[in-house]
């Protein structure tokens, strides 16, 4: 079983239409959980940090179960700059070391 | 907004030389790390280092991989004798410890694409 596994999509959506992302992990001792996005060719970057509580950021909401071992992105109103491959990442135990899902491609068309 | 900064952004390299990829993470973060990248895969981890140490590596960091803290601000990954297969973007990373607060958010660098021919 993968460590971090993503639907690889791509999920083509319409400008303002809602997509959600799933994700899966294999290490029940998993400790922290994040949503990076990646443009082509370019660094992952921070979209946010998912906490067992949930959490909101604007358009951007994150779930986390850990029961279930699962990740959720929810973007509302897409844009068409939400376009990118939307990254999970897991940190396991407590290393350092984060480990990255291989990504879910996002396409938002006019 | 501080950011992680990398040098050089391309560097083409002749198999079994040796290359540095170079790094500046944010000033007050404590724990450095380098990933890398091959094209089309995902983003696999390399080696972190805190307290000017390896703090941990993983399977892809043999032998032919250094990394170092020369001075207060740079953070270095040298490839002894570069192979075909180390081809990839490498990226740095770096974030901070908090002792009352731990977070583990990293923060990326814009990567250093290696070509190796």
């Amino acid at each position: 079983r993968k460590e971090v596994e993503q639907d690889p999509g791509p999920f083509n959506v319409p400008e303002g239409a809602t997509v959600a992302f799933n994700c899966t992990y294999s290490n029940s001792a998993s400790q922290s959980f994040f949503w990076y996005r990646q443009d082509c060719r370019k660094e992952p970057k921070l979209l946010m940090s998912v906490y067992s509580s949930g959490n909101e950021d604007g358009r951007f909401t994150a779930q986390l179960n850990r029961a279930s071992q699962y990740i959720s992105l929810l973007i509302r109103d897409s844009k068409l700059s939400d376009s990118a491959t939307y990254l999970c990442v897991v940190n396991m135990e407590y290393g350092n070391k984060l480990v990255f899902g291989a990504g879910t491609i996002l396409r938002v068309k006019s | 907004e501080p950011e992680v900064t990398q040098t050089p952004s391309h560097q083409v390299t002749q198999m079994g030389q040796e290359v540095i990829l170079r790094c500046v993470p944010i000033s007050n973060h404590l724990y450095f790390y380098w990933y890398r990248q091959i094209l089309g895969q995902k983003v696999e981890f390399l080696v972190s280092f805190y307290n000017n140490e390896i703090s941990e590596k993983s399977e892809i960091f043999d032998d032919q991989f250094s990394v170092e803290r020369p001075d207060g601000s740079n953070f270095t990954l040298k490839i002894r004798s570069t192979k075909l297969e180390d081809s990839a973007m490498y990226f740095c990373a770096s974030s901070e410890f908090e002792d009352s607060i731990t977070t583990y958010e990293q923060y990326f660098g814009p990567g250093t694409r290696l070509t190796v021919t």
